[in-house]
């Protein structure tokens, strides 16, 4: 069965560093990955998506790779605020899927 | 505005109840989702459905059912058989075609068993 892993249950960085979050799978072979963000006890939030054909995608201070010869994804944040600390969970989804999967989440403190 | 509604936000149920926790959207959107949310564990697949008057059975549907009478409302039941139901539930939809799939979340229901 598909599984899917996100490194660091948990990952503290400085203020105005680059967090690095691995999203990690195994048994699939999706067509595309997306991220999402989650508050706490609030609704997971969209924030991009990844395509196999792409190598990396950037929005704002975000960054995303996707490796498919590693299956891997990384979600990067550039000049990390507190305001980013937050879970974050990785989704690779096949096409036309419907049974959508999830991570486990890394939850992200930023320190001031 | 366009969203999903879930409610109630809090509920407590005693042992051997049945609860349904409501989730609503206007967004037009074909396929609507109830995942639970257990601490670490990540979100997991209750029941979707992709149409009216039809669904399919996620990964941990045993002790649950629910509805699709029409396509902007998917109630789900927490029954009596439910062994743990106390977790954060979350509703989800999307469209089937355009965008980039993703899915659109409510704002959850916490259910306490006492």
């Amino acid at each position: 069965s598909q599984k899917i892993e996100q490194n660091s249950e948990a990952l503290n960085i400085q203020e105005g560093k680059t967090a690095t979050l691995t999203c990690n799978y195994t048994n699939y072979s999706p067509a595309y990955l997306q991220w999402y963000r989650q508050d706490p006890g609030r609704g997971p939030v969209f924030l991009l998506l990844i395509r196999e054909n792409e190598k990396e995608k950037r929005k704002e201070r975000l960054k995303v790779t996707f490796d498919t010869t590693l299956k891997q994804s990384l979600f990067h944040i550039t000049a990390s605020q507190p305001a980013d600390s937050a879970t974050y969970l990785c989704a690779p989804r096949g096409t036309g899927a419907n049974n959508l999967f999830f991570g486990t989440g890394t939850r992200l403190t930023v320190i001031p | 505005d366009g969203g999903i509604t879930q409610s109630p936000k809090y509920l407590f149920r005693k042992e051997g109840q049945n609860v349904t926790l409501s989730c609503e959207q206007n967004l037009n959107h074909d396929a609507m989702y109830w995942y639970r949310q257990d601490p670490g564990q990540g979100l997991r697949l209750i029941y979707y459905s992709q149409i009216v008057n039809d669904f399919q059975k996620g990964d941990i549907a045993e002790g649950y059912s629910v509805s699709r009478e029409k396509k902007e409302s998917f109630p789900l039941t927490v029954t009596s058989a439910q062994k743990n139901p106390t977790a954060f539930y979350l509703c989800a939809s999307r469209p089937l075609a355009g965008g980039d799939g993703e899915l659109f979340f409510g704002e959850g229901s916490r259910l306490t068993v006492l």
